[in-house]
């Protein structure tokens, strides 16, 4: 099973961009990389999923280097309504559904 | 849609007493889930479900059970509440089951309980 390692925490300000790294080095050949989002007192929200190489949506995106042992949840511009709780889960089946303590982020005027 | 609803929002349970925390999904989605999430931690798995009538443990069931009679209900209940069960439970369900491309969980709004 790929164990995720990602920061605590993580403090930015308005307009800048974020960049939260997350490694998962037994990452399996099958594996998908997920990011969650959960802000206090909800449950956590689907960010962006990708396999390889890039990956983006309207609010983020995801690079995953060739290897696979680490990925990067980017995310442009933020705003104090992105200060929460982000996951990182590499999901190959129902044991891996545990999400750890994720990332933090506080996000500042 | 509603997507994923539970009730109550808060319960507060003595030891011993016993409950059922509702989840109801209208996305026809076949795969739903518990998880327990303690204060400062992240979401464990209690139960899943792959479809009505199918139901199996996931990595902390000690102290539950579930039943799936229908697509869209996936009740969890506690029998003889402790302590240790004082955390938020939330419920979620995804369309493809995990490790699928485009697999992504739809999670309700939790519901707090605690055991005194």
């Amino acid at each position: 099973l790929a164990k995720t390692t990602q920061p605590i925490s993580m403090d930015s300000y308005e307009g800048q961009e974020v960049n939260i790294t997350c490694s998962h080095n037994n990452i399996a050949t099958n594996d998908y990389i997920t990011w969650y989002q959960q802000f206090p007192s909800q449950g956590p929200r689907f960010i962006i999923q990708g396999y390889k190489t890039k990956v983006t949506n309207e609010v983020a995106s995801l690079f995953i280097p060739a290897d696979r042992k680490s990925s990067t949840l980017s995310l442009p511009r933020v705003s104090l309504s992105d200060t929460a709780v982000y996951y990182c889960l590499v999901v190959s089946g129902y044991s891996t559904l545990t999400f750890g303590k994720g990332t933090m982020l506080l996000v500042s005027p | 849609n509603a997507g994923v609803t539970q009730t109550p929002k808060f319960r507060i349970l003595k030891i011993g007493q016993s409950m059922t925390l509702q989840c109801t999904q209208d996305m026809n989605h076949n795969y739903m889930y518990w998880y327990r999430q303690d204060p400062g931690m992240g979401l464990k798995l209690i139960y899943y479900s792959v479809g009505a009538g199918i139901t199996d443990k996931g990595e902390v069931p000690n102290g539950y059970n579930v039943s799936r009679s229908t697509t869209e209900d996936f009740p969890l209940r506690l029998e003889l509440a402790a302590p240790s069960q004082t955390s938020v439970y939330f419920c979620a369900s995804s369309l493809h089951p995990p490790g699928a491309h485009d697999y992504e969980q739809y999670f309700g709004p939790g519901t707090r309980l605690t055991v005194t």
